[in-house]
């Protein structure tokens, strides 16, 4: 059975710091997503990788993933308050499996 | 864009009642999925379909059935809701089962009292 390990679940921080998410995962898979939710909304997806050694970066977020490791980051460079979601990793193969998401508050 | 649209936002229902929460897709997408959402759980997989009238089991199908008829849309059915089963609920579909990402619909958040 796969399963998917954030951590932390709880994320606070000042805007402008620097902070890692992880997520691991238990088998074999070359395909990793990441995606964001909003309280009371649905979830958008930021990034899929790939492949071992893929990097994404979107603005103040930085995926990476490596497969061997069986692990992918998700790293915040210098926060600001619109990050505050809750972010999942989720992880194929068959129909996603999903971790329990990391609830991330960034305050002043 | 993929559009995946689920037709209530909010629903109340009493305990015992047949629920029907319906999901449409826009896209030709072989595959929709629904899934609950709970605090501290994250998002556990009810059923899904890769095909017209075909249906599998997810991670937490109990108390819970499916119907797809036509492809566009994936309805999740609640025999006879109980308070366990007070939830959000989202539908997502994608064009195949493991290459691509899935689009979520805006969720349904289900109250059984």
């Amino acid at each position: 059975e796969l399963k998917v390990e954030q951590n932390p679940l709880f994320l606070s921080m000042q805007e402008g710091k620097n902070y890692t998410i992880y997520c691991n995962y238990s088998t074999t898979s070359d395909r990793l997503y990441w995606y964001r939710q909003d309280p009371g909304k649905s979830l958008e997806s930021l990034f899929v990788l790939l492949s071992n050694g893929a990097v994404k970066q979107e603005g103040r977020l930085m995926a990476s993933l490596d497969t061997k490791a069986r692990l992918s980051t998700l790293h915040i460079t210098a926060a600001v308050h619109d990050l505050s979601a809750t972010y999942f990793c989720a992880v194929l193969p068959g129909p996603l499996v999903f971790g329990k998401g990391t609830r991330l508050s960034v305050i002043a | 864009d993929v559009k995946v649209t689920q037709s209530s936002r909010y629903l109340v229902k009493r305990t015992g009642e047949k629920v029907f929460l319906e999901c449409v897709q826009d896209m030709d997408h072989e595959n929709m999925f629904w899934y609950r959402q709970d605090p501290g759980l994250g998002l556990r997989l009810i059923y899904f379909s890769y095909d017209v009238k075909m249906k599998e089991k997810g991670d937490i199908p109990e108390g819970y059935s499916v119907s797809r008829e036509k492809k566009e849309r994936f309805s999740l059915i609640l025999e006879s809701a109980s308070t366990n089963q007070t939830s959000m609920y989202l539908c997502a579909s994608s064009l195949t089962l493991g290459a691509y990402g899935y689009t979520f619909g805006s969720g349904t958040r289900l109250t059984v009292v």
